[in-house]
């Protein structure tokens, strides 16, 4: 068990760009997290997957954010035309389905994304 | 999930106990009070939970007053380690058949020092 694992850790990128982050959960989770966590605030909840099925999804997650985890094993979160708004951390979680809450459920370090 | 009141930030001396209040009066009767942590450049930390009896594990314990409407996170002998963003949540049951997305507040940011 490795903990989750989440790739870039810092990414610095233009207005407009696009960006891509990758999550690798513990790898018998079935469930995965995104959350996002501006500058002074606690961390707030993007979307959810159980396997490979986003079965959740914030309002905060803009027609710009896309999320997949394709085979229900590693994520990604990517980000379209990138904006300074969205200087953030990422963060990823995962836990087991069938695990009661708080035991299992592990946060990864998050990608820490600055737009200039 | 109840809404939750900490105090922006603390300070404690290297060794003495931290005493984190949080606030939560309209909790309800099914809904656990959670502790986690974030070390700076790091994702939160699990610490603690409970529902109404006080909890003690390795790392803190946590009392719950009886009315329920606060508790106190205690650190029993702060080290520097242990400066953080200390974040008090409350949620409704630890069913395992609901997704666990977590709502967090500010928390309180904790200053250890020597």
């Amino acid at each position: 068990d490795t903990g989750v694992s989440q790739d870039p850790r810092h990414k610095i990128t233009k207005r407009g760009q696009n960006v891509t982050f990758r999550c690798d959960p513990i790898s018998e989770h079935n469930r995965l997290y995104w959350y996002r966590q501006t500058l002074g605030q606690g961390p707030e909840f993007l979307t959810y997957f159980q396997n490979e099925a986003q079965l959740e999804k914030s309002r905060l997650l803009s027609d710009r954010f896309s999320a997949e985890r394709p085979k229900g094993s590693f994520s990604t979160l990517e980000i379209q035309r990138t904006e300074q708004g969205d200087s953030a951390m990422y963060l990823c979680a995962s836990s087991m389905r069938g695990q009661a809450f708080p035991y299992g459920y592990t946060f990864g370090s998050g990608t820490r994304l600055t737009v200039v | 999930d109840a809404k939750t009141t900490q105090p922006p930030s603390m300070d404690c001396a290297e060794g003495r106990a931290a005493n984190l209040p949080c606030n939560h009066s309209t909790i309800s009767g099914n809904e656990y009070v959670y502790w986690y942590r974030q070390i700076h450049s790091q994702g939160p930390q699990y610490i603690i939970h409970g529902l109404k009896n006080n909890e003690t594990n390795e790392m803190a314990s946590l009392i719950i007053t009886e009315d329920r409407k606060s508790s106190t996170l205690i650190l029993p002998h702060a080290t520097l380690r242990d400066t953080a963003v200390y974040y008090c949540i409350v949620r409704a049951s630890i069913n395992t058949g609901t997704a666990s997305k977590l709502t967090f507040g500010t928390g309180t940011r904790l200053q250890v020092m020597l």
